[in-house]
């Protein structure tokens, strides 16, 4: 079957511009999550999603960085007024939900900011 | 914040050896998962031990789990090209969230 799904595979953008990145979960997973890979690093948890419960947003760096879920699927990484340091590897994953669920995830989005 | 460490961060071995890496943690977990990243590409999961487990297989992988020593250990048997990636560990505690490593990149000769 399709497995997670992320758009644009590559972004590349001028310093202040807002920017969105998509994640398309795998169907009848209820728990997404969004991480930040910089160069060389492990992954830096952002944000979760899982089912109608209210997101955990304590991963979010700055006030500059929102998302949503809509539908309980699709979901969308905005990242406004760029900076230089936001340019790294954004990945996605989905899972069923719980610990020992293996996480799933796409093959990100490559976020350069000139 | 990490709490996974892998240590080495980088292995280079020839097709056929044997690859061993190791996660240390700092605080207790519910289990421990292991992941592979191709260059370029997401993270795939591996394997999951749970806290009271020690050893699990799977096909030629080989995990141990010591929580005494809050450490654990990967071990890939008969190393082949495809090996060719950076693994890395993840700790799940009390909570959905996993915490990963910086991660070992594996290079296998061929």
């Amino acid at each position: 079957g399709a497995g997670v799904s992320q758009s644009p595979s590559n972004k590349v953008t001028e310093k202040g511009k807002d920017v969105e990145l998509r994640c398309d979960p795998i169907s009848g997973h209820t728990a997404l999550y969004w991480y930040r890979q910089s160069l060389g690093q492990g992954l830096e948890f952002l944000i979760y999603f899982q089912g109608n419960s209210a997101p955990d947003k304590s991963g979010l760096p700055s006030d500059r960085f929102s998302a949503e879920r809509t539908g309980g699927s699709v979901s969308t990484l905005t990242i406004q007024r760029t900076q230089q340091e936001d340019s790294a590897v954004y990945l996605c994953a989905s899972s069923f939900g719980g610990r020992r669920e293996p996480q799933h995830f796409g093959d990100g989005t490559r976020l350069s900011i000139l | 914040s990490q709490q996974g460490e892998e240590d080495p961060q980088a292995l280079s071995i020839q097709e056929g050896e044997n690859a061993t890496m190791n996660c240390s943690y700092k605080t207790s977990i519910n289990n421990l998962q292991w992941y592979r990243q191709n260059s370029g590409r997401g993270l795939v999961h591996l394997i999951l031990i749970r806290s009271n487990e020690r050893e699990k297989h799977s096909g030629r992988l080989r995990v141990t789990l010591d929580t005494s020593k809050k450490s654990s250990s990967l071990l890939i048997t008969a190393s082949r090209a495809a090996d060719t990636a950076s693994y890395f560990c993840a700790t799940a505690s009390n909570d959905y969230k996993l915490s990963f490593g910086a991660g070992t990149t594996v290079t296998v000769r061929a």
